[in-house]
């Protein structure tokens, strides 16, 4: 089992529309978790963090973590085509950081 | 402007040809990280620093070596490189108190022939 995994994609969702990226992760240990955009070729930049339980908003995006079911997600409201990329989960433990393999989003105009 | 960064931005080289890849920060960041990211398979970390003269392996550390003699700068060695090293390698550095972002190098494309 990986220690991160993210729902595989890829994911299309309609411009306007609500797009939903999950992420599920092995070590009840982890502390910090953090949400990634990567466009095509490009570093990675931080959408998210979450340190507790329940829900941050941010804008058009909420990150919701549930430590006991080892779950976190990214919501993304109202989505444009310029969030069309690749989204990083990413769980941080004892000065290790674990990332999934990616989801990619595709918004359509 | 607060910056990490890496260099060369890409390089092709031969099976077995020493290389190093340079990564500096700005920030005096204690941390700093190596990750390399293969097509579907996101980012795996190779080595970090927690400081000066302190490193760790991360998942794949095999056929790599890193040092930090300066608190700025984290090179990762490749002392002789297959062609399975060919890789997008990225350097990051964050603090080490609070929450702390991670900030990424713009990365370096590696071809081993």
């Amino acid at each position: 089992q990986k220690e991160v995994e993210q729902n595989s994609g890829p994911l299309s969702v309609p411009e306007g529309a609500i797009a939903s990226l999950n992420c599920t992760y092995s070590d009840r240990g982890s502390q910090s978790f953090f949400w990634y955009r990567q466009y095509s070729g490009k570093s990675p930049e931080l959408i998210m963090f979450i340190y507790s339980n329940g829900d941050k908003e941010d804008g058009r995006f909420t990150a919701q973590l549930n430590k006991a079911s080892q779950y976190v997600s990214l919501l993304i409201r109202d989505s444009q085509p310029s969030d069309s990329a690749t989204y990083l989960c990413a769980v941080r433990g004892a000065g290790k950081s674990t990332f999934g393999d990616g989801t990619t989003l595709t918004v359509k105009p | 402007e607060a910056q990490v960064t890496q260099n060369p931005r890409y390089l092709i080289t031969v099976t077995g040809k020493k290389l190093t890849v340079t990564c500096s920060q700005n920030m005096n960041h204690e941390y700093m990280s190596w990750y390399r990211q293969d097509p579907g398979l996101g980012l795996r970390q190779i080595y970090y620093s927690m400081n000066v003269e302190v490193t760790d392996k991360g998942d794949v550390p095999e056929g790599y070596k890193v040092s930090r003699k300066e608190k700025r700068n984290f090179p990762l060695i490749l002392e002789s490189p297959s062609p399975n090293q060919t890789s997008l390698y990225f350097c990051a550095s964050r603090g080490t108190s609070g929450y702390n972002e991670q900030f990424f190098g713009p990365g370096t494309r590696l071809t081993v022939l």
